[in-house]
């Protein structure tokens, strides 16, 4: 079990650079999470998929924040144009979709947008 | 909506002492999960523990458990026998039962482990 696979780990660019973070569930969950945390606001739910399908997106900030999740093993988080306030750790989890089931997480992309 | 409380920013304790970290929740439903999230420096989140609200019995993994009060919608989580790997950012988190998996989250409390 190789876990939640998140890339790149570390990404910085500049403001209204577009920015791509990847994110590979763990075989088998049919449940995909992307959560950002922030020292401010902590960690918060963007949106969350399942079984492909986008259930609630409440969380994405605004328009320039796109998720998508073509297939079950691969999801994009797409932020353009990106702003100084997306710098934050990008985090990716998974789940087996059974509700008592536990987050999986990946360690995360950390964004710096100067 | 639903919304976890950590009311401890940053908690101490000694190698080989207990410690307990809070967690207060608020939920109008009576089915859900509760979650005992670690956070070393490294950032990778781990499980500590888990609850089911509609089991009586505390959790225990190990060194770790929980002090779960229902009716209080209390969530604590005491370490035994604190180790320095145990130095971290803990998390509390909610999750409702039905079929939206969606965890909330807690602000967090950063424990430091003296030697």
């Amino acid at each position: 079990d190789a876990g939640v696979i998140q890339s790149p780990r570390h990404e910085v660019t500049e403001m209204g650079q577009e920015v791509t973070l990847r994110c590979k569930p763990i075989s088998g969950h049919n449940s995909l999470f992307w959560y950002r945390q922030t020292m401010m606001r902590g960690l918060e739910l963007l949106i969350y998929f399942n079984n492909n399908v986008p259930i609630d997106d409440s969380g994405m900030p605004e328009d320039r924040f796109s998720a998508k999740m073509p297939n079950a093993s691969f999801s994009t988080l797409k932020i353009q144009p990106s702003e100084p306030r997306d710098s934050a750790v990008y985090f990716c989890a998974s789940s087996p979709g059974r509700v008592n089931s536990p987050l999986h997480f990946g360690n995360g992309t950390r964004l710096t947008v100067t | 909506a639903q919304t976890v409380t950590q009311s401890q920013p940053e908690m101490s304790v000694q190698e080989a002492e207990t410690v307990t970290l809070s967690c207060t929740y608020d939920t109008s439903e009576s089915d859900y999960y509760l979650f005992w999230y670690k956070q070393p420096p490294s950032r990778q989140m781990i499980l500590v523990i888990r609850q089911e609200a509609y089991k009586q019995q505390n959790a225990t993994e190990n060194r770790f458990s929980v002090n779960f009060q229902k009716a209080a919608k209390s969530f604590s989580l005491k370490i035994s026998d604190s180790q320095l790997g145990d130095a971290a950012m803990y998390f509390c988190a909610l999750r409702f039962g039905g079929s939206n998996y969606k965890l909330t989250f807690g602000k967090g409390t950063l424990l430091t482990v003296n030697p």
